[in-house]
């Protein structure tokens, strides 16, 4: 079955700065990849998604890019703000498959 | 509003004593699923459902189970609770398995 490694599993930036969060995944037919992202004691929400036809997404300050050869495929967050503090989930998935999440990055922004 | 629900919030339970964690949702999802989160092990996918009368095993399903009789509803049942299934637990529901799935608030259960 799929397996979902993430990295950092903290990170710590000074707001403004940019952070980045990385993902590899195992099952080469996995071809959905989205982005949680669960501020603390919330629920899990969609911050960014990906499918295996597009090399990069990008939606304001966020982008991902996946590398598919590698298996692997990364968060972007350009000019962080403290509201960006959060823990950051990758996960993995094709049609049929069951969802396999990363382990999660915790993310704070320093003022 | 479009959302989804699970009951109760909190649950302290002990050991063996059945229990069964409510999931609804008004989007007319046709998939569902269960995960749980613990400290450092991230969401784990417990069973989801595909559509009505069609469920299947996530990567933890052990000491759990699961019924889809209406499209709305995804109860989650455990039979003999043991203090290793003390964690807290999201339903989610989507379009399907590769959209984006929209979570419930959470379930603490502590099972002593």
């Amino acid at each position: 079955g799929e397996n979902v490694e993430q990295h950092p599993s903290t990170l710590s930036v000074q707001e403004g700065d940019s952070a980045v969060i990385k993902c590899t995944y195992s099952d080469s037919a996995s071809n959905y990849f989205p982005w949680y992202k669960q501020e603390l004691g919330k629920r899990p929400q969609l911050i960014i998604d990906i499918r295996s036809n597009v090399g990069e997404k990008k939606d304001q300050r966020i982008a991902v890019t996946l590398n598919k050869t590698a298996k692997h495929f990364s968060l972007h967050i350009t000019e962080t703000q403290p509201e960006d503090s959060a823990v950051y989930f990758c996960a993995a998935t094709h049609p049929g498959q069951n969802f396999v999440f990363g382990p999660g990055t915790r993310l704070s922004v320093l003022p | 509003e479009a959302q989804v629900t699970q009951n109760p919030r909190y649950l302290i339970t002990v050991t063996g004593k059945k229990l069964t964690v409510t999931c609804s949702q008004n989007m007319n999802h046709e998939y569902m699923s269960w995960y749980r989160q613990d400290p450092g092990l991230g969401l784990r996918q417990i069973y989801y459902s595909m559509n009505v009368e069609v469920t299947d095993k996530g990567d933890v399903p052990e000491g759990y189970k699961v019924s889809r009789k209406e499209k709305r509803n995804f109860p989650l049942i455990l039979e003999s609770p043991s203090p290793n299934q003390t964690s807290l637990y999201f339903c989610a529901s989507s379009f399907s398995d590769t959209r984006e799935q929209f979570f419930g608030p959470g379930t603490r259960l502590t099972v002593l």
